[in-house]
């Protein structure tokens, strides 16, 4: 069973920091990782997924993955009071893209304090 | 409305009782997903469908559970015999093959079993 580790939270970050949330996984044979943001009460909305070594940006969203560490991380420039959410980390159930399913962490609650 | 749209929103059963949700998915996708949530967990993989197709089953998922996607369109999760630890958020999520990995969720399926 893979698993996908977070720390919980709550993690707090004054508005317009960077906000650093932190993933590891067991399985060496990931191929991709997603990050998942859940505000409380909706569903999962895909924000970002990495695929090679190094950092994806999108936006004020950073996407970093180190494999040899089994070590991806979420960061957020300028964070605002609307990123104040549930940040969820999944890799693929099998080897390969995740198409056949995910595994979710049970993700870190972010609050973005004014 | 062209996203994936989960009915009902809510179901209060009683324990023992046969409950059936419906997830129609993105209209275009052909892959479906099936995950169960828990108050301060990660969505929990219980099945997927690619076009009728029922591909992947958690081993983890009891009997009682099925799931059917007959024309490859909409489905449905039936769960039978209802007990009090069913009671959890019911997600549905679909996605292309083009772009496997990136999935939609719906707004979920409240179950409460009472």
């Amino acid at each position: 069973q893979k698993e996908v580790e977070q720390n919980s939270g709550p993690l707090s970050v004054p508005e317009g920091a960077i906000a650093s949330l932190n993933c590891t996984y067991s399985d060496r044979g990931s191929q991709s990782f997603f990050w998942y943001r859940q505000y409380s009460g909706k569903s999962p909305e895909l924000i970002m997924f990495i695929y090679s070594n190094g950092d994806k940006e999108d936006g004020r969203f950073t996407a970093q993955l180190n494999k040899a560490s089994q070590y991806v991380s979420l960061l957020i420039r300028d964070s605002q009071p609307s990123d104040s959410a549930t940040y969820l980390c999944a890799v693929p159930l099998y080897s390969g893209g995740g198409a056949d399913g995910l595994t979710f962490g049970k993700g870190t609650h972010l609050i973005i304090q004014p | 409305d062209t996203g994936v749209s989960q009915n009902p929103r809510h179901k209060i059963t009683k324990r023992g009782q046969n409950v059936t949700f419906r997830c129609d998915p993105i209209s275009e996708h052909n892959r479906l997903y099936w995950y169960r949530q828990t108050l301060g967990q990660g969505p929990e993989f219980l099945t997927y469908f690619q076009n009728e197709a029922q591909l992947e089953k958690s081993r983890l998922l009891s009997d009682r559970f099925s799931a059917e996607r007959p024309k490859g369109s909409f489905s449905t999760l039936e769960i039978q015999r209802t007990e009090q630890g069913d009671s959890a958020m019911y997600l549905c999520a679909s996605s292309s093959s083009d772009r496997g990995a990136e999935a939609f969720f719906g707004q979920g399926t409240r179950l409460t079993v009472v």
